[in-house]
């Protein structure tokens, strides 16, 4: 089975921190991306990566970004936490990168206080 | 434009009675078209997807899907809920908003006794 591991649960941050959420995937999954779940707006993609060290802008890129210097660890970066980026934030891996099944990480819950 | 629009963000059924969430996406190309379910504190998992093959999807857990060309619709549908259904699901289509996957609102399923 797939894994997709992600660093911590629940974060509690302040704003204008620095905040890291990290995911690592033990499949050798080329594809690794960052969405954001919000009430009633369903995913919304913020970063997604088809190899180490590339990195592709999503839907929503502001004040996020990324980091992929090896092929199993995908890293979300939040340069200056702000109260509008608390969110539940979930990574996902995928094997091929066109209209492959993505598997998911539990989520990382953070709120920016 | 909403590309993947889910009907109803909340849905109540009776166990033993028929699950019928709606989806609905705007594309002029059919998409790849998925479904995910959520159950609580766990990351997203595959229920099924249509990739062409064949216009009516068997997922698992009893799930099934019908793509509709005619009608852009992709609804799911199990004959009888169980109360372990209860989660959020969520339809996404690829190709629907460029080469990305693109997740509609949700949809929380309450299974009543």
């Amino acid at each position: 089975d797939v894994k997709v591991t992600q660093s911590s649960r629940y974060l509690v941050k302040r704003t204008g921190e620095k905040v890291f959420l990290e995911c690592v995937q033990d499949m050798d999954h080329e594809n690794m991306f960052w969405y954001r779940q919000d009430p009633g707006l369903g995913l919304r993609l913020i970063y997604f990566s088809y190899d180490v060290k590339m990195k592709e802008k999503g839907d929503i890129p502001e004040g996020y970004s990324v980091s992929r210097e090896k092929k199993e660890r995908f890293s979300l970066i939040l340069e200056s936490a702000s109260t509008n980026q608390t969110s539940m934030y979930l990574c996902a891996s995928s094997l091929w990168a066109v209209a492959d099944t993505q598997y998911f990480g539990p989520g990382t819950r953070l709120t920016v206080l | 434009a909403q590309s993947v629009t889910q009907l109803g963000s909340h849905v109540s059924v009776s166990e033993g009675a028929l699950v019928l969430l709606r989806c609905n996406y705007s594309s002029s190309v059919p998409p790849y078209l998925f479904w995910y379910v959520q159950y609580p504190n766990q990351g997203l998992q595959l229920l099924l997807k249509y990739t062409s093959a064949a216009t009516l999807v068997k997922g698992i857990n009893g799930f099934e899907a019908e793509f509709k060309k005619s009608e852009t619709s992709f609804h799911l549908t199990k004959p009888s809920a169980h109360m372990s259904d209860a989660a959020e699901y969520f339809c996404a289509a690829w190709g629907a908003a460029g080469n990305k996957l693109t997740f509609g609102g949700g949809t929380r399923v309450l299974v009543k006794p």
